[in-house]
């Protein structure tokens, strides 16, 4: 069966280093892939969106690769800061675009001063 | 813009009790969605509307009706509420028109639901 995963442990990282996240997917051949952030409480937000056809996207300390090979979307935060904490989720498109799939578990990030 | 707004922020009910949960956005956005959301757990997908006058099932349909209204508001509704969905509710919208083109999807703050 079609599967997206993520590491459901948490991430434990000292300030100043990188923070690198996995996203894997089984059965399944997505023509992109996004990593939302999500604060305790709230909806969540937005981060960046890459293609199957893109090896890495980079926003500000933010870097997303795709390697369709390993059928594998990484995720780094590198300078990471105590305000990165939160918990990071990968996405396929979402239904209404005919996928079956919907969010990735989750990684949550700790940043610790 | 508001972006997508979601009523009530926080509800209690009882067993067996009904309630509408309301979502709109702003964006003009033709999809949208509702997930819940459990402690420890992913966002599961209960109901999408992909466009104006369409609804399809998620992942956790049983126990919820959608209605989409107009193109601005997705309701959820609860006919007669379950300690088991006891949750977070969150709304989100994204302007679907290709599956290849891109689809972020915006949320709203979500609604706190706890069923006694």
């Amino acid at each position: 069966s079609q599967k997206i995963e993520q590491n459901s442990e948490a991430l434990n990282i000292q300030e100043g280093k990188t923070a690198t996240l996995t996203c894997n997917y089984t059965n399944y051949s997505p023509a992109y892939l996004q990593w939302y952030r999500q604060d305790p409480g709230r909806g969540p937000v937005f981060l960046l969106l890459i293609r199957e056809n893109e090896k890495e996207k980079r926003k500000e300390r933010l870097k997303v690769t795709f390697d369709t090979t390993l059928k594998q979307s990484l995720f780094h935060i590198t300078a990471s800061q105590p305000a990165d904490s939160a918990t990071y989720l990968c996405a396929p498109p979402p239904q209404a675009a005919g996928n079956k799939l919907t969010f990735g578990g989750g990684t949550r990030v700790l940043v610790k001063p | 813009n508001a972006g997508v707004t979601q009523t009530p922020k926080f509800q209690v009910l009882k067993t067996g009790q009904s309630m509408t949960l309301q979502c709109a956005q702003d964006m003009n956005h033709n999809s949208m969605y509702w997930y819940r959301q459990d402690p420890g757990m992913g966002l599961r997908l209960i109901y999408y509307s992909a466009s104006e006058g369409t609804t399809d099932k998620g992942e956790v349909p049983n126990g919820y009706n959608v209605s989409r209204l107009n193109k601005r508001e997705f309701s959820l509704r609860l006919e007669s509420a379950a300690p088991s969905q006891t949750s977070v509710y969150f709304c989100a919208s994204s302007e679907y028109s290709s599956g290849r083109a891109g689809e972020t999807q915006y949320f709203g703050p979500g609604t706190r639901l706890l069923v006694l």
